[in-house]
């Protein structure tokens, strides 16, 4: 049962660099979401897509674009990578309607 | 601004005990809430939710507890263990959105000492 599935779990950027950051999950689940955390911040929300074919912004999309390419993948695409958006990155994925998401295990990113 | 509230960045706890993590929300859309345990270098793990409809919910040592009026909900471990030890996220949704996204606090660092 693999669940949700992110990768690369690692990855150090340069600034202004670009890079996908991939997301899988085998639940069947409509929804998708892409949270990042960090310290002392919680886990924020950068997009969602509530189904296949959409895509919504959420807390701190600013840097992000995203990209729904079937039910099970949802990407985040970093297009030139600040210092800022150093950070953990978590996927996420729930059945419409049930209010409880699963997470992937995390991808962390360092730009320098 | 936040709607999900832990003030509590860290607690401590001996072994055997009750823990008590509190967090309180502003938005009165939020008719769902649920209470996420994380290690580190991991990603978060649903833990135990409740509905409005409800104000306790129990699962084995988990037990929620919901004060629609006060906005407030806590979760109570009993007994503590060292194995619970772990960041713990208080999350909240409007069902009724068409994104069911989770709205989280900050984290409650739960330490479970022997």
């Amino acid at each position: 049962n693999a669940g949700v599935t992110q990768t690369p779990k690692f990855q150090v950027l340069k600034t202004g660099q670009s890079m996908t950051l991939q997301c899988a999950q085998d639940m069947n689940h409509n929804s998708m979401y892409w949270y990042r955390q960090d310290p002392g911040m919680g886990l924020r929300l950068i997009y969602y897509s509530a189904s296949e074919g959409t895509t919504d912004k959420g807390e701190v999309p600013n840097g992000y674009n995203v990209s729904r390419l079937n039910k099970r993948e949802f990407s985040l695409r970093l297009e030139s990578a600040a210092p800022s958006q150093t950070s953990v990155y978590f996927c996420a994925s729930s059945e419409r309607g049930s209010g409880t998401a699963f997470f992937g295990q995390g991808t962390r990113l360092t730009v320098v | 601004d936040q709607q999900v509230k832990q003030n509590s960045p860290s607690l401590s706890v001996q072994e055997g005990r009750i823990s008590i993590l509190n967090c309180d929300y502003t938005n009165s859309m939020f008719d769902y809430f649920l209470w996420y345990k994380k290690y580190p270098a991991e990603g978060p793990t649903f833990l135990i939710s409740i509905s409005s409809i409800k104000d306790k919910n129990e699962d084995g040592r988990f037990t929620v507890f919901l004060n629609k009026s006060a906005k407030h909900l806590s979760l109570h471990i009993v007994p503590s263990q060292p194995g619970d030890s772990a960041v713990y996220f208080c999350a909240a949704s409007p069902l009724s959105n068409s994104g069911y996204a989770l709205n989280f606090g900050k984290g409650t660092s739960l330490l479970v000492t022997p």
